[in-house]
């Protein structure tokens, strides 16, 4: 039972280069979050899934887009990277009372 | 989901217990109060939650005032590896129905020799 694996841990980019953050969970749990966390900040919102076939919009959407694979596989796609989405992204699942969070995805756009 | 309002920061000395607290004022009756913790850059990890009666597991107590307004998280003996940052949340209970949490900037807490 590995929870919540997020790939890859580490990513540069290039501004305009595209690229899709990986997560999966193990857990059976129905909805998953995508987050990004800035230097010194909490963590933001970026789209949630509540389950298998539905995507919503969270605080920060504009410039990524998700698809919910199946109900183990949410993927987070930035489509033409910019220097304002250097951040830590964070994937997480849920059921009932409580969220589980990956460990991460550090990603640098230069 | 109400807002809530924590300090930035704190100290502790390791052995002693830690106070975090947290306002949540506009908390409506069906939010409970989630507390989680971030050590260094890892995923945040839940510790515990509450709706009015205060709770205690492995890792912490919370007590929540009567009118809800607040709470305070304690860590009865802090170690050097609670030294983290934690954030305090108001939400209703199911995150299941795909529901929006906001974590805010949390409260540092730097535990020391």
């Amino acid at each position: 039972n590995a929870g919540v694996t997020q790939t890859p841990k580490f990513q540069v980019l290039k501004t305009g280069q595209s690229m899709t953050l990986q997560c999966a969970q193990d857990m059976n749990h129905n909805s998953m979050y995508w987050y990004r966390q800035d230097p010194g900040m909490g963590l933001r919102l970026i789209y949630y899934s509540a389950s298998e076939g539905t995507t919503d919009k969270g605080e920060v959407p504009n410039g990524y887009n998700v698809s919910r694979l199946n109900k183990r596989e949410f993927s987070l796609r930035l489509e033409s990277a910019a220097p304002s989405q250097t951040s830590v992204y964070f994937c997480a699942s849920s059921v009932n009372t409580e969220a589980f969070f990956g460990q991460g995805t550090r990603l640098t756009v230069v | 989901d109400a807002k809530t309002t924590q300090p930035p920061s704190m100290d502790c000395a390791e052995g002693r217990a830690a106070n975090l607290p947290c306002n949540h004022s506009t908390i409506s009756g069906n939010e409970y109060v989630y507390w989680y913790r971030q050590i260094h850059s890892q995923g945040p990890q839940y510790i515990i939650h509450g709706l009015k009666n205060n709770e205690t597991n492995e890792m912490a107590s919370l007590i929540i005032t009567e009118d809800r307004k607040s709470s305070t998280l304690i860590l009865p003996h802090a170690t050097l590896r609670d030294t983290a940052v934690y954030y305090c949340i108001v939400r209703v209970a199911n995150w299941a129905g795909g529901f929006k949490t906001i974590f805010g900037a949390g409260t540092r807490l730097f535990v020391k020799a």
